[in-house]
């Protein structure tokens, strides 16, 4: 079974402009979550959906966005990029409403200039 | 703030040698505690996990310790070898917090030969 897919894998954006990353699930998963990777913060929860529906975000800006399709697949949206907002963005999925499992993907290293 | 604090945050250890990581936390709510281990370019992979209903699990080198009185828990890997060279994060999370994974700072692991 494939693991969870990300595109762009690289991704340089500049100060200013919206970038849209996409994840696609682990054939069967509902669930899907994303993270931003930092040297200095760490490993941080964006948000999750299931079902179409938000049902959890993290204490990041509003300029912070995502969404998830009929099929599972999800893609995150961050508008007017700051230079802090260079990172590794993670997706990860899980099979269905209350598993605790989380599978993660490679993830799309994003640079701002 | 940090949820789950992580120690140490890097670690040298002989192959044949045992490493141990270390992780504490807070919220008496976490009810599920993953260890995910990272190579340079990938994505976290899970490697093992706990629940607080039981107090150690091991899965081939690896092994859980999990103390619920004193809120920390831990990873052994016995007989270290230079592949398990990486980085490895703790993790909590609860049903309570809609299973988003709250993640220690990570421990940098070199197994030298």
């Amino acid at each position: 079974k494939a693991g969870v897919t990300q595109t762009p894998r690289y991704l340089i954006k500049t100060r200013g402009q919206q970038v849209t990353l996409s994840c696609s699930p682990i054939s069967g998963h509902r669930s899907v979550s994303w993270y931003q990777q930092t040297p200095g913060q760490g490993l941080q929860f964006l948000f999750e959906y299931f079902s179409e529906t938000q049902r959890n975000k993290g204490n990041f800006p509003g300029r912070f966005s995502g969404r998830q399709f009929s099929n599972s697949r999800s893609e995150m949206n961050v508008s007017t990029l700051e230079l802090g907002d260079s990172a590794l963005y993670l997706c990860a999925s899980s099979f269905r409403d209350g598993a605790y499992e989380q599978y993660f993907g490679p993830g799309t290293r994003l640079t701002v200039t | 703030q940090q949820q789950v604090k992580q120690s140490p945050q890097s670690l040298i250890v002989q192959k044949g040698g045992i490493s141990i990581i270390n992780c504490a936390y807070e919220n008496t709510a976490f009810d599920y505690f993953p260890w995910y281990q990272q190579f340079p370019g990938k994505g976290p992979a899970l490697l093992i996990a706990i629940r607080p209903d039981v107090s150690e699990k091991k899965e081939g080198r690896f092994t859980i310790s999990f103390n619920k009185s004193a809120k920390q828990f831990s990873l052994h890997i016995m007989d270290s070898q230079p592949g398990d060279s990486a980085t490895y994060f703790c993790a909590a999370t609860s049903s309570n917090s809609g299973y988003a994974l709250n993640f220690g700072k990570g421990t940098s692991l070199l197994v030298t030969p």
